[in-house]
């Protein structure tokens, strides 16, 4: 079993809908919980970072951490073709060494 | 802003090649990585370093090494390329180790 778990859709929905990306973890020592959005053949860039549990919310974005259940979701308001992108979890816990990745979700929005 | 710039954006060598992808950033950071990432696989972690002259290997070494002889720049040697190698390379840097990594557009390799 993955230590993250992220389905790889796709997923495509129509322009203004409410997106719900998610992640799943085992690891009960990860504290910090990133998304990253990654468009094609770019570099993965940070959109929204987490420090243990609960929301933040930065736009029409939304991030929620839920550790007792070990599961991170992102939420995408009032969607546009310009959120289509690959979005990726990224969780870690303190003194780790390195990041561990979710597989991606990729997202289409259409117009 | 924290940059973190690759040699180059798309690179095509023969097998057998020795192949270097260079990675520089700009922003003091003691951590860099290199991943590869493949439609299905994900992002896999191939080498990391902590410190200049340090490097640590990740999930997928075998074929590849690097070099830190810079704080900035961090190198991934494919000493032998291989057709199996072809993908998508990424660097990346941090802070630390367990936060937030700055990546780089990315280098789109293909071996033939």
């Amino acid at each position: 079993q993955k230590e993250v778990e992220q389905d790889p859709g796709p997923l495509s929905v129509p322009e203004g809908a409410i997106v719900s990306l998610n992640c799943t973890y085992s690891n009960s020592a990860f504290q910090y919980f990133m998304w990253y959005r990654q468009y094609s053949r770019k570099g993965p860039e940070l959109l929204m970072y987490t420090y243990s549990s609960g929301n933040k919310e930065d736009g029409r974005f939304t991030a929620q951490v839920d550790k007792s259940s070990k599961y991170i979701s992102l939420f995408i308001r009032d969607s546009q073709p310009s959120d289509s992108a690959t979005y990726l979890c990224a969780m870690s816990a303190a003194g780790a060494q390195k990041l561990v990745f979710g597989q991606g979700t990729r997202l289409t929005i259409n117009p | 802003d924290v940059k973190v710039t690759q040699s180059s954006r798309y690179l095509v060598k023969r097998t057998g090649e020795k192949v270097f992808l260079e990675c520089v950033q700009d922003m003091d950071h003691e951590n860099m990585f290199w991943y590869r990432q493949d439609p299905g696989l994900g992002l896999r972690l191939i080498y990391f370093s902590y410190d200049v002259k340090m490097k640590e290997k990740g999930d997928i070494p075998e074929g590849y090494s690097v070099s830190r002889e810079k704080k900035e720049r961090f190198s991934l040697i494919l000493e032998s390329a291989s057709t199996n190698q072809t993908s998508m390379y990424l660097c990346a840097s941090s802070w630390a180790s367990f936060d937030e990594q700055y990546f780089g557009p990315g280098t789109r390799l293909t071996v033939t």
